[in-house]
């Protein structure tokens, strides 16, 4: 059973267009990650939510995790090509001892 | 100045070998860990160390055995190299939970 579930799995679009990615679960996290990565390196992290309800933003990449703390959302406005990457949400549980639990990604393209 | 390192990026060894992975992390991190990255891209905790001591071993085969000399130091050795190991192996640290981590380069892992 996949404690995080991302989708979309893919997402291929062209520049300019706006896109959400999704992070759901069934259990609550005391805080969520968002991490891009792209090919042949490691993961870099994006931003770090911890409160329900919390809107983050980061230039043209808005962050949201839900009131319930078991969901989060990245927004991009008029994506660009060097947007393009892995998205991985990763979640960590209260009392976990510092376990982070990764979705299985989303793999966006922006084409030019 | 790079902040976690581990090396070599890359190691193709055949069955049965034994192997090190080694991590350097200078950031003053309390908390490092390993990764396994399959070839689908989804990542999983295999061990997280905080102050050199053991704090996830999340049933990972006995063949691998990580050591902590110092907690700037997290080294993951091998034993047995089997076809199943063959992977990309991410060393990370963090502060404390919830801070996000920060993630190694990578070492690809391919046993033949």
């Amino acid at each position: 059973t996949q404690l995080l579930e991302q989708s979309p799995q893919f997402l291929s679009i062209q520049e300019g267009e706006n896109l959400t990615v999704y992070c759901n679960s069934s259990s609550v996290f005391s805080s969520l990650q968002w991490y891009r990565q792209e090919p042949g390196e490691g993961p870099v992290l994006l931003v770090t939510v911890v409160t329900g309800g919390e809107v983050k933003k980061l230039k043209r990449l808005t962050f949201q995790f839900g009131d319930a703390r078991k969901d989060s959302s990245l927004h991009i406005t008029a994506a660009q090509p060097g947007d393009t990457g892995l998205y991985l949400c990763a979640g960590e549980r209260g009392g976990s001892n510092y376990k982070l639990t990764f979705g299985k990604g989303t793999l966006l393209t922006v084409n030019p | 100045d790079t902040a976690v390192s581990q090396t070599p990026k890359y190691l193709v060894t055949q069955m049965g070998n034994d192997k090190s992975i080694k991590c350097e992390q200078n950031l003053g991190h309390d908390t490092m860990y390993w990764y396994k990255q399959d070839s689908k891209k989804f990542l999983k905790i295999m061990f997280s160390y905080n102050n050199k001591e053991l704090i996830i071993n999340e049933t990972v085969p006995n063949r691998f055995s990580p050591k902590s000399p110092d907690k700037a130091h997290l080294n993951l050795h091998i034993n047995s190299l089997e076809l199943g190991d063959s992977a990309v192996y991410f060393c990370a640290s963090s502060q404390s939970q919830g801070q996000g981590a920060f993630f190694g380069q990578g070492t690809r892992l391919t046993v033949v």
